[in-house]
């Protein structure tokens, strides 16, 4: 079976500091996507990031930063000099391949605040 | 770009009643999906389809039913509304192309409340 633990439910940060959230996967297969998701106050869930398991390179977008390693099944969510507008919840999520089609499996999500 | 686009925004069923969530895609994208997301929870998937005709349960699909006439068009059916079905809806549509993994694309969510 597939699970996503996102093990911290809240977070709270003064601006610019830096915060890392925690994502941590489960699945024996070995084609496998995770992605990170941003859901702000106004409730829309936006793409940030697909990573596929074959491809364990760390990636970095402006002040965003994700690190994906096999060996600890893990992919954790940096963002570097935090501000206000980053306050919202992010989703971890793993995608397999199925007979009929893609199964995702979303974690619970943390929530982020920034405070200035 | 329209995107992923679900109607109404905003709804709210008295106990019994029953509704239709509205959603269309107009990127060409062979998987949609319905997922709920309860106050301060992930979410969960109901129903998802791999294409026109066909679809299939997700993880809490009691209460629910859809249907995929077209590639466009996957519309949530609620029946019997009941409290428990008071949440936040998320219709998604993703495009299966190869090794490029499956990125799911959200509309903006409908939020049913049932009293």
């Amino acid at each position: 079976a597939q699970k996503v633990t996102q093990a911290q439910t809240e977070i709270s940060v003064v601006e610019k500091e830096d915060v890392t959230l925690d994502c941590v996967y489960e699945t024996r297969d070995t084609t496998y996507y995770l992605f990170w998701y941003k859901q702000p106050p106004s409730g829309e869930l936006v793409f940030l990031i697909r990573r596929n398991s074959f491809d364990e390179q760390n990636e970095i977008s402006g002040r965003y930063s994700w690190n994906f390693q096999k060996s600890t099944s893990s992919f954790n969510f940096t963002i570097t000099a935090s501000q206000v507008v980053d306050s919202a919840v992010y989703f971890c999520a793993l995608t397999v391949l199925r007979t009929g089609g893609f199964k995702t499996i979303f974690g619970a999500g943390t929530r982020l605040f920034v405070k200035a | 770009n329209a995107g992923v686009t679900q109607t109404p925004k905003f709804r709210i069923l008295k106990i019994g009643q029953s509704m239709t969530l509205q959603c269309a895609q107009d990127m060409n994208h062979n998987y949609m999906y319905w997922y709920r997301q309860d106050p301060g929870m992930g979410l969960k998937l109901i129903y998802y389809s791999v294409g026109a005709g066909i679809t299939d349960k997700g993880e809490v699909p009691n209460g629910y039913n859809v249907s995929r006439s077209t590639t466009e068009d996957f519309p949530l059916r609620l029946e019997l509304a009941a409290p428990s079905q008071t949440s936040v809806y998320f219709c998604a549509s993703s495009y299966l192309a190869g090794n490029s993994g499956n990125t799911i694309y959200f509309g903006e969510g409908s939020w049913l409340t049932v009293v």
